[in-house]
Parts: C-alpha cells; sequence; structure tokens
C-alpha cells in the first residue's frame, strides 16, 4: 500500500501548466530526498527528477519539482500530448525501512 | 549506455518459485547497487530489494521472508527469486540500478509480466 499521497489524476489543455503534489511525513519526505518518474503507456518507470529538484541529463526544462517539509510536488509547463503518463513520487522511509511510492497520477492533455 | 535486459519465466502456479534475470550492458557494474521493483495493478510500484556487487543485499519488510537476490560479477547480471508465489504477487518486475549517491532508480529494464495462476 502506497504511502506517499497523490491526486489520482490531472489534466489541462496543451501549452498549460500542471502541477502534481506528494504528500508524505517526517519518516520519509521530511528527511529524505524525493524523486519523480514518469511512465508511459507500456513503458518502464523513467528517472524524471531527482534529489528533490534536479534534471537528469536529456529531460526537459519544461520540468520542475520542489520539496517543502513533508510535501513535494512537481510542476510540468507547456504540456504537451506526449506528457501523458503517470508520473510516481518515492522517497526512502526511515520507519518502514523501505522505498514508498506515491499512488501515481495520470496527466491527461485536453 | 547503460541497458538492463531482463528475462524469466512469465507464467507460475501458486506455490512454484518466481524467478527472474537481469543483465546489464554498459556502464559500471561494481558502483551501483542493483534494484528489483514491482508494479501490480491492486498496490502500485513496489520495492522488493537491492544488491551489490559484493553480494551485500536488503529486502523489503514485507517480502524479506521468501525474497532473495543474487548477483553474479562474471557476467554483470543479477537475479530474484521469490518463493512459495501467490495470486497477490502477479505484477510487472522491473530490474532497476540504483544511483546510491543521490538514491534514485535512473535506469531500469523493460520489465516481465509475472502471471501466478492455478
Amino acid at each position: 500500500q502506497s504511502v506517499l499521497t497523490q491526486p489520482p489524476s490531472v489534466s489541462e489543455a496543451p501549452r498549460q501548466r500542471v502541477t502534481i503534489s506528494c504528500s508524505g511525513g517526517t519518516s520519509n519526505i521530511g528527511n529524505h530526498a524525493v524523486n519523480w518518474y514518469q511512465q508511459l503507456p507500456g513503458k518502464a518507470p523513467k528517472l524524471l527528477i531527482y534529489y528533490n529538484d534536479l534534471l537528469p541529463s536529456g529531460v526537459s526544462d519544461r520540468f520542475s519539482a520542489s520539496k517543502s517539509g513533508t510535501s513535494a510536488s512537481l510542476a510540468i509547463s507547456g504540456l504537451q500530448s506526449g506528457d501523458e503518463a503517470d508520473y510516481y513520487c518515492v522517497a526512502w522511509d526511515d520507519s518502514l525501512n523501505d522505498y514508498v511510492f506515491g499512488t501515481g497520477t495520470k496527466v491527461t492533455v485536453l | 549506455q547503460v541497458q538492463l535486459q531482463q528475462w524469466g519465466a512469465g507464467l507460475l502456479k501458486p506455490s512454484e518459485t518466481l524467478s527472474l534475470t537481469c543483465a546489464v550492458y554498459g556502464g559500471s557494474f561494481s558502483g551501483y547497487d542493483w534494484n528489483w521493483i514491482r508494479q501490480s495493478p491492486g498496490k502500485g510500484l513496489e520495492w522488493i530489494g537491492e544488491i551489490n556487487h559484493s553480494g551485500s543485499s536488503n529486502y523489503s519488510p514485507s517480502l524479506k521472508s521468501r525474497a532473495t537476490i543474487s548477483v553474479d560479477t562474471s557476467k554483470n547480471q543479477f537475479s530474484l527469486k521469490l518463493s512459495s508465489v501467490t495470486a497477490a504477487d502477479t505484477a510487472v518486475y522491473y530490474c532497476a540500478r540504483l544511483n546510491g549517491g543521490t538514491r534514485d532508480f535512473d535506469h531500469w529494464g523493460q520489465g516481465t509480466l509475472v502471471t501466478v495462476s492455478s
């Protein structure tokens, strides 16, 4: 069962901006870095953001993220049809001694 | 260019042992931790465990009693065995590389669908 809570879905028109929240607790987000993954339909997850707000090489700067306290958020600006995917946040949890994943958010471009 | 390629049996009966292997091509094998993660419709993404090149492993507490991860450094491969499977173990299983410095899974295998059914 997922420990990190995300909205099930968000949708917006092309070229607009969406944000996805990820809510956790002191044992996970509050004490560890958050990573974000994009999963296109039928594909493996792909690292999108690491160490809270850093972009891996090759990832568009339309993606950005931040962390504050026990919550994190991912923003996608200039929304494109190719951004339609599921997005997951992940962090280590000290209490569970486990990596905990978010519930996932499906992004739809209207 | 780092690539992870995985394989294993896709259909199991209850009580059998799941067995998957992941081969790593490109990049350093000894400098990273190697992980297994699964994804099922009911439970979403779930970390199974990790191993380093020395064979030191860690597991999710929820699967520790049934999971075994091993490594073959001569082939740059690592493997997962999950014993006594049930229908609840039906999922897509992924191998992934963990970047130890930033603790992110930066490269993933293509995934293997494992179905447990009598």
